[in-house]
């Protein structure tokens, strides 16, 4: 099993332009979750899931937006990058909503310009 | 004030050492979680416990539900421990994790 996959592992932006991240797992996880991790900060919650077709915002979601069309799969969508969004993110999953440990992947190291 | 406190914020010893790494809580919870980031990034769960204490290796966690205190306690510190050490609260009304800011940990040869 590979676990959860991120891509990609590092990206540069220039302000104003739009990314997606991408996020696997093949774990048949219902729960999933996106992070980002700022120096001296501890994980921040941006959009989680509790299966296919449900969303929900976290802590900041401003700026970001995600889908869930199936279980293995949650994308981060970055609409108009800004310096701001110049962070750490990680991918996670889980079997319920916290109830479990959670699995990471590796995260992406994006930097905006 | 955040509801998951994490203290020490660095922690350097020397190979050896016992270590503690507390985290306290305000809120109420189910359970916690320790984690440990590798240098190169990746986060690994090491424990989740609601009561009690649980151990595993030379890593021992321990929680105290009525003061709302956690701490992670290595034996017989190694270099390969240095790590950043972190703590979520799951939050009992919501189930979300609320998480620590982490413990910078380096373990001198």
């Amino acid at each position: 099993n590979a676990g959860v996959t991120q891509t990609p592992k590092f990206q540069v932006l220039k302000t104003g332009q739009s990314m997606t991240l991408q996020c696997a797992q093949d774990m048949n996880h219902e729960y999933m979750s996106w992070y980002r991790q700022d120096p001296g900060m501890g994980l921040r919650l941006i959009h989680y899931s509790v299966g296919a077709g449900i969303t929900d915002q976290g802590e900041v979601p401003n700026g970001y937006n995600v889908s869930r069309s199936t279980t293995e799969d949650f994308p981060l969508r970055l609409l108009s990058a800004a310096p701001s969004q110049t962070s750490v993110y990680f991918c996670a999953s889980s079997l319920m909503t916290g109830r479990q440990p959670q699995h990471f992947g590796d995260g992406t190291r994006l930097s905006i310009l | 004030k955040n509801e998951v406190e994490q203290s020490p914020q660095n922690l350097t010893a020397q190979e050896g050492e016992f270590i503690t790494i507390n985290c306290s809580y305000s809120v109420g919870i189910s359970a916690l979680h320790w984690l440990q980031q590798h240098p190169g990034g990746g986060i690994v769960s090491l424990f989740m416990l609601s009561s009690g204490k649980k151990k595993h290796g030379r890593l021992i966690a321990t929680i105290n539900i009525q003061e709302k205190h956690s701490s992670l306690h290595i034996t017989a510190s190694h270099p390969r421990d240095s790590a950043v050490y972190i703590c979520a609260a799951r939050r009992d009304s919501n189930y979300q994790l609320i998480w620590g800011a982490g413990t910078k940990l380096i373990i001198k040869p």
